[in-house]
């Protein structure tokens, strides 16, 4: 069955600098990937997700993940946080019929 | 507006009264699922849906009963509950399973006493 690491539970960065937010899966066979993020007491909203083509997906916000199978990875990054990007971030794998989780890291912004 | 709604939003309740929390989609979404987020294990998935009358476990689904008599509904029951089914639940929908974007409810805040 596949399963999703995120690396980091907490990733403090300062406005303005690199965001970067580690996603490592395991599975017998690529899998659909996902990027979810999650504002203060609201439900999950996709930022982006790779199924098929293109490894460097673009998302909304400014977010990017690129999907390196060699390193079964789907980092998330984004060059430059702002204050409104502070929440809890989940990478995803789904495969088959079912969706497993990370574990979430929540990205704060420091002014 | 296309969403997915959760009733109740917050829940005490004490444990072995049961309790229904219901989901509803209006996106004429077939796939459905409800989930438990919990701190440190992130999401876990309880029950899933393929259609309508078609369900199936997922990672969770012990103290968990569901159903899908209709399309848009897909209500979580918990017959007799227990304090360690207290968390934060949610449900999505999409347009089906793999690939497909799951759009999420608000989530439902469970305590059981």
């Amino acid at each position: 069955a596949q399963s999703v690491t995120q690396l980091g539970s907490h990733v403090s960065v300062s406005e303005g600098a690199l965001v970067l937010l580690r996603c490592n899966y395991s599975s017998s066979v690529p899998p659909y990937l996902f990027w979810y993020v999650q504002y203060p007491n609201q439900g999950l909203q996709l930022l982006l997700k790779y199924t098929t083509g293109a490894t460097l997906v673009k998302g909304i916000n400014g977010f990017e993940a690129e999907f390196k199978k060699s390193e079964t990875s789907f980092h998330l990054t984004k060059p430059s946080a702002h204050m409104s990007d502070a929440a809890e971030y989940f990478c995803a794998v789904s495969l088959d019929n079912d969706m497993r989780f990370g574990a979430g890291t929540r990205l704060t912004v420091k002014p | 507006e296309a969403q997915v709604t959760q009733n109740p939003r917050y829940l005490i309740t004490v444990t072995g009264k049961k309790l229904t929390v219901t989901c509803s989609q209006n996106m004429n979404h077939e796939y459905m699922s409800w989930y438990r987020q919990d701190p440190g294990l992130g999401l876990r998935q309880i029950y899933y849906s393929m259609n309508v009358e078609v369900t199936d476990k997922g990672d969770v689904p012990e103290g968990y009963k569901v159903s899908r008599k209709e399309k848009r509904n897909f209500p979580l029951i918990l017959e007799s509950p227990s304090p360690n089914q207290t968390s934060l639940y949610f449900c999505a929908s999409s347009l089906g399973s793999g690939g497909y974007t799951q759009y999420f409810g608000p989530g439902t805040r469970l305590t059981v006493l």
